[in-house]
Parts: structure tokens; C-alpha cells; sequence
């Protein structure tokens, strides 16, 4: 079956260094949505991509869809003590309904003040 | 707007029972899913459903059933409990799921099974 991948696991970085959390899907995807996840906290939506080759910002977050809409990039410049927490990408299939989300294991990241 | 709200928080209980955790949707919204998120792992979809109708089902056995009442609210059941059915049960409603509207997670039910 289809599953998204993501790297790195863990991440830990200096506060104002940059952090970037690849996902990879073995399928073609119709779209990709990003969310976050604080400690103890649930899921949060960040974004949603669409189309080929697609770049979406927010503040500090730079998101990409690959030429292939087979992966995805989330890159922080500049992290904050704010921006901890689970990063997953989440790929919808061609004709999967929206429920059927399938879910990256995340990328952790904490940020050393 | 009220967001997504599920009951209970948290619950304890023994292999072989049987539990039923409740989440009212955010206004508006007509689908619900409902994931399971193991320690450390993303949600996984149990299911959904759009408009009283289970719509979408994720790989989980017949033992995870659910209903959806006319005001969207909905209910996982879980029969027969096994020690891995442990994890944050969590429920996600959206606009309209034909549209691929975003998901709002409530806060979840922390289930663990002894």
C-alpha cells in the first residue's frame, strides 16, 4: 500500500538555525498537507499543496511540492523556541477521500534557547 | 465557532472490554474521521464519515466500528480490546470531505488497554 516517508526522525538545532523535514511518497499524490503537533497537543493544519512544483510560504515556513507530486519539503528559517514540536506530512492519493490522509511518523524538532 | 471536542480525555481499561469514545465536530462540518496515533508514530485512518454513511476505511479490523449521528457528532466503538490498541485515539472533522478541506483535530482520547 501507499506510505509516506519522512526524514529526519529527530532534530535538534540551535535557536535561529534553519531546519528543513523532507516526505517522500511511494505513490503520485493528489495533494500534500502539513501539520504540526505541539508536546502533549494534537495535530494542527498548516497548509495544503496542489499543484506540481508548488512553493507556499508562511512567515518563517517555506513549503514545496515536487515536480513528481511524489514529495514535499517543509523548510524554518530562523527557528524559535515556538516552533517545537512533530512535523508530519500528510499525502491524499488520486480519488482517496479526504479522510484517508496518510500520515508521515513526523519529524520531532527541539530548539536549544 | 466550537471546535472539535472529544469525550473522554483519558480512559483505562481491560483487554477484552469493550469501549466507546465520542466527538462532536466543529460547526459546519459534515465529515468525520478518526485516527489512531500510536507513541511516537503519525495517525493512522481508522475511518470516516460523510452525512451519517461510513465513507472510507483505513486497514483496522471489524472490531473498530463507528456511527455518525444527523447532527455529525460521532462515536468509535472498539470491541474486544488488545493490549495494542493503546494510543491516542483521535477525531477529525473537516468542511466537506469532496472538497478535500483541511482536517481539525480535537484534543483526543489517551485509551490505554491492561
Amino acid at each position: 500500500g501507499q506510505q509516506v516517508m519522512q526524514i529526519p526522525q529527530y532534530q535538534h538545532v540551535q535557536e535561529g538555525e534553519d531546519f528543513t523535514t523532507y516526505c517522500n511518497s511511494s505513490t503520485t499524490l493528489s495533494n500534500i498537507q502539513w501539520y504540526k503537533q505541539r508536546p502533549g497537543g494534537h495535530p494542527v493544519f498548516l497548509i495544503q499543496l496542489v499543484k506540481s512544483g508548488e512553493v507556499k510560504k508562511q512567515k518563517r515556513l517555506t513549503f514545496q511540492f515536487g515536480e513528481a507530486k511524489k514529495n514535499s519539503s517543509l523548510h524554518i528559517t530562523a527557528t524559535q523556541t515556538t516552533d517545537v514540536g512533530t512535523y508530519f506530512c500528510a499525502g491524499l492519493n488520486y480519488g482517496g477521500s479526504q479522510g484517508n490522509l496518510i500520515f508521515g511518523k513526523g519529524t520531532k524538532l527541539s530548539v536549544k534557547p | 465557532e466550537t471546535g472539535v471536542t472529544q469525550s473522554p480525555t483519558h480512559l483505562i481499561k481491560t483487554r477484552g472490554q469493550q469501549v466507546t469514545l465520542r466527538c462532536s465536530s466543529q460547526s459546519g462540518h459534515n465529515t468525520v474521521s478518526w485516527y489512531q496515533q500510536a507513541l511516537g508514530q503519525g495517525p493512522q485512518f481508522i475511518f470516516q464519515y460523510y452525512r451519517e454513511e461510513e465513507n472510507g476505511r483505513g486497514n483496522f479490523p471489524p472490531r473498530f466500528s463507528g456511527l455518525q449521528f444527523p447532527n455529525y457528532s460521532s462515536e468509535l466503538n472498539v470491541n474486544a480490546l488488545e493490549l495494542d490498541d493503546s494510543a491516542l485515539y483521535l477525531c477529525a472533522s473537516s468542511l466537506d470531505w469532496v472538497v478535500n478541506s483541511p482536517l481539525h483535530f480535537g484534543n483526543g482520547t489517551r485509551l490505554t488497554v491492561t
